[in-house]
């Protein structure tokens, strides 16, 4: 059960793109498609932003969107805007009835 | 208005034991699998323990199994994590979460869990 990849930190401007990588395994994110992203905010519980790889929740923003190839699944936030600062985790199920998250990347608006 | 409430955290000597509590509202715990996550300080979310709708199968990270038990009350809506034999590794913020099909849709406020002594 080892933590999935992701880089510590991405940054960008106002308006500009910035894409999380999260890198598992075989056992992991290549074997479902069930990974998921979450925005946590320091002092707020965590909030769901993708889910089955590519699924945005009703009313979510599309400027967040998930992809997945092999091991490494992704999330990319276009427009990028001050509020979207925070820490994002992914997860994914690991089979018997497990699941894993990552070690998490702050995003930070310049 | 779906809420998860967590309760129970405090500080708590290595080896001692501890009950988590989650009180749900807004809908009724039973009819989903329910989730206990952690957050060490500075660290990232690491996923604990799942109980599934009924409360017939449960599973475990490899780093608490045998020491924490995930359990429910349906008369009061409530979800547990029975930590026993507590060390300070286990130092952290343990949110529960509801798991809506293949994500976990609400997550409570997390209650703090200090293991020192």
């Amino acid at each position: 059960q080892s933590a999935l990849t992701q880089p510590a930190s991405v940054s960008g401007s106002p308006g500009q793109s910035v894409t999380i990588s999260c890198t598992g395994t075989s056992s992991d994110i290549g074997a479902y498609d069930f990974v998921s992203w979450y925005q946590h905010h320091p002092g707020k519980d965590p909030k769901v932003m993708i889910y089955d790889v590519s699924k945005r929740p009703s009313g979510l923003a599309n400027r967040f969107s998930g992809s997945k190839s092999g091991n490494t699944a992704s999330l990319t936030i276009s427009g990028l805007q001050a509020d979207d600062e925070a820490e994002y985790y992914c997860c994914s199920y690991a089979g018997r009835n497990t699941w894993v998250f990552g070690g998490g990347t702050k995003v930070t608006v310049l | 208005e779906v809420q998860l409430v967590e309760s129970g955290g405090g500080l708590v000597q290595p080896g001692g034991s501890l009950r988590l509590s989650c009180a749900a509202s807004g809908f009724t715990l039973s009819n989903y699998w329910m989730h206990w996550v952690r957050q060490a300080p500075g660290k990232g979310l690491v996923w604990v323990s799942r109980i599934n709708s009924d409360g017939s199968s449960r599973n475990y990270a490899d780093s608490v199994k045998g020491r924490f038990t995930i359990s429910r009350d349906s008369a009061k809506n409530t979800l547990y994590l029975q930590m026993n034999s507590l060390r300070v590794e286990d130092t952290a913020v343990y949110y529960c979460a509801r798991m809506q099909v293949t994500s976990f849709d609400f997550w409570g406020q997390g209650t703090l869990v200090t293991v020192s002594s």
